[in-house]
């Protein structure tokens, strides 16, 4: 399939580790978050999103915090397998305008 | 169809072609949105539909792309004397549309068409 990035930050993690990605967002009116999942070859897939009124949500296997004091959003993969190996984002919306993506973080999983 | 779907999966056109990019929804969804996804950044957006009309199109780098949604269902990305420039994954996206801002039920991306000009 096609890859969506050759020079993403890459984060590379043992399987059966936590994993944690990290994003910074722009603007800090932003009230709506998602993280996607984008494997090779398809598009984005939703995992999780957060409104700004919480710091912290909770998905299946996932979590994701929420600090608006340094505009910083990150997401907590637990027990990562090897299915989790994909181009990770973040994006932020401002009051129903159009959604603002991350430059996308490559989690790659070790066996 | 049970998601989005996107055709063609990869075009390759010589600089100076037109290209079409055709997008189906997910059947009912109002929304429909088209970005733009350069190698190894993240997706931007170009254009977005509620039904048949474009509400907003702030995101098309130029006039030389145009969308349309003639009966609110499928839309066709097309862009005119392609440049190097937009080689590019175009994906589209739909959603419900149900709660009256553009953004703010989920959107579906579809699978993208890989755009390579030479």
């Amino acid at each position: 399939g096609e890859s969506v990035g050759l020079h993403l930050p890459t984060l590379s993690v043992q399987e059966g580790d936590n994993s944690i990605i990290n994003c910074a967002y722009s603007n800090s009116a932003s009230d709506y978050f998602i993280w996607y999942k984008q494997e090779s070859g398809k598009g984005p897939q939703f995992i999780i999103d957060i409104r700004s009124n919480m710091d912290k949500r909770q998905g299946q296997r996932v979590t994701v915090l929420l600090n608006k004091t340094v505009k910083h959003l990150s997401l907590q993969i637990a027990a990562t397998q090897p299915g989790d190996s994909a181009v990770y984002f973040c994006a932020e919306n401002f009051y129903g305008q159009n959604f603002v993506f991350g430059p996308g973080t490559r989690l790659s999983v070790l066996p | 169809g049970a998601g989005v779907s996107q055709s063609p999966r990869y075009k390759v056109a010589k600089r100076g072609q037109d290209v079409a990019l055709r997008c189906d929804p997910i059947s009912g969804h109002v929304s429909l949105f088209w970005y733009q996804q350069a190698l190894g950044q993240g997706p931007e957006f170009l254009t977005y539909f509620q039904n048949e009309a474009q509400l907003d199109k702030s995101g098309l780098p130029s006039d030389r792309f145009f969308a349309e949604r003639p009966e609110g269902s499928v839309s066709t990305l097309k862009i005119q004397r392609t440049q190097q420039e937009d080689s590019a994954v175009y994906l589209c996206a739909s959603s419900l549309g149900l709660q009256g801002f553009a953004s703010v039920d989920e959107q579906y991306f579809g699978p993208g068409t890989r755009l390579t000009v030479t």
